[in-house]
């Protein structure tokens, strides 16, 4: 069972951060936090991961809270392609830890 | 970066026979693949696991026999559904993790039993 609890669907409007919530309050110590999107009938796309610090990538921002049990992945700008599907899973490290897909956020970019 | 290529993109088959879906990692060596499927409007939902070289744990509820996994390489995975059925249509995605390499999807199979 997935480890993560999202909001169904969120919009935003084009041009202004999106922001995505992810409780995962069982978290261990020794999980990840990773992030994928999939825009319709595509495979899912790698975004962001990290473990207690807050991440930023040319994608994404990702900030864990001090005690890990939520996270908030931040689209800076969010334009019309970043409508997707949005999905948040905890890992153990090691890539042989599989990922458990919840059901995710739809994210909706107005223009 | 880490690139997996899954063919093929969609395919169409007679009720009874076999799909063979092949996935590769393109630039690095994938030492754990994971099968997914994805009916519509649903999430992924995770098949089976396999290391290279040994045989594939399921999940719960899957069918060893129906779904068939080779990973026979560091570079190459693939799934066989026999006998397929209409039921069995669905999106199939895998995805290869590697050494430093995080996990890395496929673009998907759209398999249609008609």
């Amino acid at each position: 069972d997935a480890k993560t609890t999202q909001p169904p669907s969120m919009d935003c409007a084009e041009g202004r951060a999106a922001n995505l919530p992810c409780n995962h309050s069982t978290i261990s110590g020794n999980e990840y936090v990773y992030w994928y999107r999939q825009i319709h009938s595509q495979g899912p796309q790698y975004i962001i991961h990290g473990l207690k610090n807050n991440e930023t990538n040319e994608m994404a921002s990702l900030i864990i809270t001090e005690d890990r049990k939520s996270s908030t992945l931040i689209l800076p700008h969010a334009t019309l392609r970043d409508t997707a599907v949005y999905y948040c899973i905890v890992t153990s490290t090691g890539g042989a830890q599989k990922l458990v897909f919840g059901q995710g956020t739809r994210l909706t970019i107005n223009p | 970066g880490a690139v997996v290529s899954q063919h093929p993109s969609w395919v169409i088959c007679k009720s009874g026979t076999s799909v063979k879906i092949e996935c590769r990692s393109l630039d690095f060596q994938a030492t754990t693949m994971f099968w997914y499927r994805q009916f519509p409007k649903q999430s992924l939902m995770l098949m089976a696991t396999s290391n290279e070289g040994s045989k594939a744990t399921y999940e719960q509820g899957v069918e060893k026999d129906k779904f068939l996994i080779n990973h026979a390489s560091l570079t190459l995975s693939t799934l066989t559904v026999t006998s397929a059925h209409p039921e069995d249509s669905s999106f199939y995605i895998c995805s290869a993790s590697g050494r430093g390499s995080g996990y890395t999807f496929g673009s998907g199979t759209r398999l249609t039993v008609v």
